[in-house]
């Protein structure tokens, strides 16, 4: 039973052509993550929202956006795509806040992004 | 800061054990994870610490040491489906960093 979805697996796209990545979860989770994980690299978290509260970390390009429509979806939208943005691309749940106690974070499978 | 130190990569023998060290700084520190990760695959939960001490799940044991900024993750009985990457990642607050990972390499 899968609980943290991410469509696609693979994506390619085109140096500058906006790509979407789309994660969903049948947990119910308040918080959903964005990670950026290049090769032997340590995933980057991006941002994470808790319920509709966007957080946005410092060091994040402006051209990486996001948006959860409603609680089961998160999307990741790249307006203009680098190669240096060929990565894997993790979406996480918890379900809460780490303040609140051990929450541990559920990962999808990943989107592997291949920038031509 | 949140350096997070680990070692690199280990090599260790099938049916032996191997303990896998982190210290870090972080402010705000509340607990320390730990996850597992194998080649290509998305990160899966290991264990997590947050008093001082040793916690045994299986052949997994996660230590922790708060004053210190020290975990350790001990792996028994190695088995060649323990060939993975793992992660030592502390929480603060409303995120987790992750560390770079130790590459386990199992031999026959």
């Amino acid at each position: 039973d899968a609980m943290v979805i991410q469509n696609p697996r693979y994506q390619v796209t085109q140096f500058g052509k906006p790509v979407t990545l789309s994660c969903s979860q049948t947990l119910n989770h308040n918080v959903m993550y964005w990670y950026q994980q290049k090769s032997s690299q340590a995933p980057k978290l991006l941002f994470h929202y808790y319920d509709k509260d966007f957080n946005n970390e410092a060091d994040t390009p402006d051209n990486f956006q996001s948006r959860r429509p409603n609680t089961s979806f998160c999307f990741l939208d790249i307006r203009s795509p680098g190669l240096g943005d060929a990565a894997m691309y993790l979406c996480a749940t918890s379900r809460d806040r780490f303040r609140e106690g051990n929450n541990e974070q559920f990962f999808g499978p990943g989107t592997r992004l291949t920038v031509l | 800061g949140q350096n997070i130190d680990q070692p690199t990569e280990m090599t260790a023998t099938e049916g032996a054990i191997v303990q896998i060290n982190c210290t870090y700084q972080t402010s705000g520190f509340n607990g320390l994870f730990w996850y597992q990760q194998h080649a290509g695959e998305a990160p899966t939960f290991l264990s997590y610490n947050v008093l001082d001490g040793l916690e045994e799940k299986g052949r997994f044991s996660s230590f922790l040491s708060r004053s210190k900024g020290y975990s350790y993750l001990l792996l028994k009985e190695l088995q060649m489906k323990d060939s993975a990457s793992y992660l030592c990642a502390p929480d603060r607050d409303d995120k987790i960093i992750f560390g770079k990972g130790t590459r386990l390499h199992i031999l026959p």
